[in-house]
């Protein structure tokens, strides 16, 4: 049971370049999600997925695209990457939406654009 | 959307001494109210949470006190160890199926 998997852990990208963020869950969770992390603003929702082919907006989707065709994964794009982007990404995932289960987060992956 | 602030941004406590760390919600309709726990390097993990129909709850040396009227939620940390050096997030349930988060806290425990 390897919990949130989340590739790459390191990426340095160039502006404009595009690239995904890999995530997967072996839990059978249906609830999935995106997060960054940024110094003095904690963390901040992306995307979520409330189930396979269902996904919605959170906080700060600008620049970012997810989809979900299976229940196990659920990989962030990045089209054109800025230097604003530069951040740590957290997926994390739950049986049901936030209140009924626990989150369970990832290791984070650390994106740096230049 | 749920706007939750958390206070402080930093704390440091001497080791055995008690560490508090407050947030508020904008949401009257949250009803769950979870802290996550964030070591050097890792992603967050759960360590207590609280319900909007409870007003307190405790597991060890770690409490969750909830005040509804007032939209305030607290963490307590009794006999802190270095081990408790870590960030700690609060977050909020809202309406819907978002949980927002505060900034964040990071606590030193001095030996």
């Amino acid at each position: 049971n390897a919990g949130v998997t989340q590739t790459p852990k390191f990426q340095v990208l160039k502006t404009g370049q595009s690239m995904t963020l890999q995530c997967a869950q072996d839990m059978n969770h249906e609830y999935m999600s995106w997060y960054r992390q940024d110094p003095g603003m904690g963390l901040r929702l992306i995307h979520y997925s409330v189930g396979a082919g269902i996904t919605d907006q959170g906080e700060v989707p600008n620049g970012y695209n997810v989809s979900r065709s299976t229940t196990e994964d659920f990989p962030l794009r990045l089209l054109s990457a800025a230097p604003s982007q530069t951040s740590v990404y957290f997926c994390a995932s739950s049986y049901s939406p936030p209140g009924a289960n626990v989150l369970t987060f990832g290791a984070g992956s650390r994106l740096t654009v230049l | 959307g749920e706007n939750v602030e958390q206070h402080p941004s930093t704390l440091s406590v001497q080791e055995g001494d008690s560490a508090v760390i407050k947030c508020t919600y904008s949401d009257s309709a949250s009803n769950y109210f979870p802290w996550y726990k964030q070591e050097l390097g890792k992603g967050p993990q759960l360590i207590i949470d609280i319900r909007s129909n409870v007003g307190e709850k405790k597991d060890q040396r770690i409490a969750v006190t909830l005040n509804k009227t007032a939209k305030h939620f607290s963490l307590h940390i009794t006999e802190t160890q270095p081990e408790d050096s870590a960030v700690y997030f609060c977050a909020a349930k809202g309406r819907g199926y978002k949980l927002s988060f505060g900034a964040g806290t990071t606590v030193t425990v001095r030996a």
